[in-house]
């Protein structure tokens, strides 16, 4: 079992719709980052979290530390949000912060 | 510049040649993280620099692997001998200072094929 997971894998929404990506994690962790990763391969860094909620544009990401989850929103989806969505996070138990990576969430969003 | 580079950005050799491939951090960041992605399959953790530390060098596949980071800047990560399982896409990310949780600011990949 891996240490963070998401789910779902593939997703398929229209344009308009409500997105919402899930992540969970089964060890302790400093805090959390959701990434997203366009077709060319680039990935950027959208948020990285350890508690509550964080806003930017039309995303929205939240974490329940007790729970060990934390789930990605994307308000009114755009064709132009269509990419990979990965959640990581740095182990507590490992030094330093390399981070350990669900296996991506594949987004598409139609017009 | 203003974010992390690497070289090349694709890279095709053959099967047992050597290869190198370098990342540029962004000015001041202090931590480097290499990381690759193959083919279907997710992200993994190669090697990781803090300052002068000794690297973590914990997630290298094989001992074919190898890296450094000169000056406590530019890092090239080398392999030798490839393999055609070492086709991939090697990302290079840097942070600011070791600390909980800090953003990591990822470079575009090296995408790396072994024929």
């Amino acid at each position: 079992k891996n240490e963070v997971e998401q789910s779902p894998q593939n997703l398929t929404a229209q344009e308009g719709e409500f997105i919402t990506i899930n992540c969970s994690y089964s060890v302790g962790i400093s805090a959390l980052h959701w990434l997203q990763q366009h077709p060319g391969g680039g990935i950027v860094s959208l948020f990285m979290l350890s508690s509550g909620k964080k806003k930017h544009g039309r995303l929205i990401a939240t974490i329940n530390i007790q729970e060990k989850h934390s789930s990605l929103h994307i308000t009114a989806s755009h064709p132009r949000d269509s990419a990979v969505y990965i959640c990581a996070a740095p182990m507590i138990k490992a030094a330093g912060n390399k981070l350990t990576f669900g296996g991506g969430t594949r987004v598409l969003v139609k017009p | 510049g203003a974010g992390v580079s690497q070289s090349p950005s694709n890279k095709v050799t053959e099967k047992g040649k050597d290869v190198e491939l370098r990342c540029d951090p962004i000015s001041g960041h202090t931590a480097l993280y290499w990381y690759r992605q193959s083919l279907g399959q997710g992200l993994e953790f190669l090697i990781y620099f803090q300052g002068n530390s000794a690297p973590d060098k914990s997630g290298l596949p094989s001992d074919r692997f190898s890296a450094e980071r000169t000056g406590g800047s530019v890092s090239t990560l080398t392999i030798q001998r490839t393999q055609q399982e070492d086709s991939a896409v090697y990302l290079c990310a840097s942070s600011f200072q070791q600390g909980d949780g800090e953003t990591q600011y990822f470079g575009p990949g090296t995408r790396l094929l072994v024929l």
